[in-house]
């Protein structure tokens, strides 16, 4: 079975530019969950999805960062204008129905550098 | 603060060895989970506890928690090279917010051969 898929794996622009990530859960996922991952602060929660729809954006680190899942197999975070402290790894994960007692599935992640 | 707190932070050990790692959390939970991440790669998931579980295994992995504690471990017997990596604790809650993971600062093992 396929894995998460996330692209690109590696993006490199400067501060002001639109970034968009994009991800594919594994087919049957209900949850999607979107992370962010730098040395000084971990793994956070961005923003999570059940079913298609946002339930959790208390993570979301201001109106710069949107994310939609227009369908269940797709989904995209958008940094708008991007800045240099935007830089980080950024994951996604999909979790199957079932809930909280599911393990997370993650993609290989997006290293997002911002000049 | 967060919610999983693992130590050590970093641990050192030679092939064959045992690896023990420890994670403590505040609140009550529905299930602590543990995962693995190779340099470069995502989170892959171990092992899930449930709150009113004490122990399981799984392979060469063995996990206990004590709810009373709020504490966990991840013992990973006869180690391999192959394990090193970063392994993560994650404490699973639900909240008025839905559920989510709530991810620990990491332990980084070093098995060398």
């Amino acid at each position: 079975d396929a894995g998460v898929i996330q692209s690109p794996r590696h993006e490199v622009t400067e501060m002001g530019q639109e970034v968009t990530l994009r991800c594919k859960p594994i087919s049957g996922h209900n949850s999607l969950f979107w992370y962010r991952q730098t040395m000084m602060r971990g793994l956070e929660l961005l923003i999570y999805f059940n079913n298609n729809v946002p339930i959790d954006d208390s993570g979301m680190p201001e109106d710069r960062f949107s994310a939609k899942m227009p369908n269940a197999s797709f989904s995209t975070l958008k940094i708008q204008p991007s800045e240099p402290r935007d830089s980080a790894v950024y994951f996604c994960a999909s979790r199957g129905t079932g809930g909280l007692n599911q393990p997370q599935h993650f993609g290989d992640g997006t290293r997002l550098s911002i000049l | 603060s967060q919610q999983g707190e693992e130590d050590p932070q970093a641990l050192s050990i030679q092939e064959g060895e045992n690896a023990t790692m420890n994670c403590s959390y505040k609140t009550s939970i529905n299930n602590l989970q543990w995962y693995r991440q190779n340099s470069g790669r995502g989170l892959v998931h171990l092992i899930l506890i449930r709150s009113n579980e004490r122990e399981k295994h799984s392979g060469r992995l063995r996990v206990t928690l004590d709810t009373s504690k709020k504490s966990s471990s991840l013992l990973i017997t006869a180690s391999r090279a192959a394990d090193t990596a970063s392994y993560f604790c994650a404490t699973a809650l639900t909240g008025t917010s839905g559920s989510r993971l709530t991810f620990g600062e990491g332990t980084q093992l070093t098995v060398n051969p």
